[in-house]
């Protein structure tokens, strides 16, 4: 069925260190893949996004990894700074016009 | 940079009335959507809207939803007949052009069902 999950809903991180958030998806049929920052108060702003054809895309210090054996999905975030701080959703779409969520992870970083 | 806005911030509403909340998408995109977040909870897909009509819905959007695009920029989602399970956070986003491009979220609208 639909699912799309975090192997954690918490992560710790040292600032200055990298961080990599892990998701995990059920349906094959997925193929395009994204990564959202929510901060409090506010609405999901996007990252970056990946499409099935590719397995690994990179931005402004962030990069996504695809899986797809194993259906897993990954983002990391290089050099993490305070105002990195958040939730970090995984969604994905199936050639539809539905965006499905993951569950989150929300990422604090240690001074 | 553009953004996409929603009114009210906060709406508390007595359950068993109906409920509207507003968006101003951005205004060259073409696609709409509304989302919902329970507290603490993922952000859940409500329904997707495209050339003045729904091209997708989630099987959240029962028939006491409804959505409306009345004029050239509002976009809304109606609740007929609230009940205690619609509190939550809803979102609004758009695209330029479908859900395979970057959407663009509200800050969200905090219904409180009493």
């Amino acid at each position: 069925g639909e699912s799309v999950g975090l192997h954690l809903p918490t992560l710790s991180v040292q600032e200055g260190d990298n961080s990599i958030i892990n998701c995990a998806y059920s349906n094959s049929a997925s193929d395009y893949f994204i990564w959202y920052k929510q901060e409090s108060g506010k609405g999901p702003q996007f990252i970056i996004d990946i499409r099935s054809n590719m397995d690994k895309r990179q931005g402004q210090r962030v990069t996504v990894l695809l899986n797809k054996t194993v259906k897993h999905l990954s983002l990391q975030i290089a050099a993490t700074q305070p105002g990195d701080s958040a939730v970090y959703f995984c969604a994905e779409n199936m050639r539809n016009d539905k965006i499905i969520f993951g569950k989150g992870t929300r990422l604090h970083i240690l001074p | 940079e553009p953004e996409v806005t929603q009114t009210p911030s906060h709406q508390v509403t007595q359950m068993g009335q109906e409920v509207i909340l507003r968006c101003v998408p951005i205004s060259n995109h073409l696609y709409f959507y509304w989302y919902r977040q329970i507290l603490g909870q993922k952000v859940e897909f409500l329904v997707s809207f495209y050339n003045n009509e729904i091209s997708e819905k989630s099987e959240i959007f029962d028939d006491q939803f409804s959505v409306e695009r009345p004029d050239g920029s509002n976009f809304t989602l109606k609740i007929r007949s609230t009940k205690l399970e619609d509190s939550a956070m809803y979102f609004c986003a758009s695209s330029l052009g479908g859900p395979r491009q970057p959407q663009h979220f509200g800050d969200g609208t905090r219904l409180s069902i009493l």
